[in-house]
């Protein structure tokens, strides 16, 4: 079973570079969410989405953009790189709001 | 708008110890879900308990328990007789049913320290 997909595990960023991070479930999950969490810190909420073609902010959106073509992938990108994005970045899906989340992996992303 | 609080940001305590954690959560919404994770020193996130608003029972699983009271807004979590492999970061969570509060929200988490 995949589950949740993250990649790239680690990445290494210059200052005004982008990337996307990718994201794929296999669970046929409706809502899938994006978090960052920062050095001794707690999940903060980025974008998330309800189902393909919808997608919302959440508590910091700032700096990211994210796309729900399918249902099973999520990428979010960043256009331009700026120290304050360094951190981890976790992807979510759940069937439902009340259902346990799915974590991936993480990525650990740091920008110099 | 939903908020979770996890006061304690660390704790440490010696094995075979109990010790429990706070979550004290805020929301509008009269059917909502809680949660508990685990955030062990490899990085992952492994869910350990999900309980609805209705439901107040306080639940055990083997050394785990929680206690959720809707009249203070709580749901705590406690760890009997604690082992070094409990050692984690813990984070309390709220999901709500209302239309566009579709957001799965995390409280700062506790960092439980085990020692031997």
């Amino acid at each position: 079973n995949a589950g949740v997909t993250q990649t790239p595990k680690f990445r290494i960023l210059k200052i005004g570079q982008s990337m996307t991070l990718q994201c794929t479930q296999d669970m046929n999950h409706n809502y899938m969410y994006w978090y960052r969490q920062d050095p001794g810190m707690g999940l903060k909420l980025i974008y998330y989405s309800v189902g393909a073609g919808i997608t919302d902010k959440g508590e910091v959106p700032n700096g990211y953009n994210v796309s729900r073509s399918t249902t099973e992938d999520f990428p979010l990108r960043l256009e331009l790189a700026a120290p304050s994005q360094t951190s981890v970045y976790f992807c979510a899906s759940l069937i439902t709001q009340f259902k346990e989340a799915f974590f991936g992996q993480g990525t650990r992303l740091t920008v110099v | 708008a939903q908020k979770v609080t996890q006061a304690q940001t660390e704790i440490s305590v010696v094995e075979k110890e109990d010790v429990t954690l706070d979550c004290v959560y805020e929301t509008r919404d009269t059917t909502y879900y809680l949660f508990w994770y685990k955030q062990p020193p490899s990085g992952e996130l492994v869910f350990l308990i999900r309980r609805n608003s209705f439901d107040e029972q306080n639940e055990i699983s083997g050394r785990y328990s929680w206690n959720f009271q809707k009249s203070t807004s709580s749901f705590n979590f406690t760890i009997t007789a604690s082992q070094v492999v409990d050692s984690a970061v813990y984070f309390c969570a709220l999901s709500e049913e209302a239309g566009s509060a579709r957001q799965l929200t995390f409280g700062s988490g506790t960092q439980l320290t085990v020692l031997p």
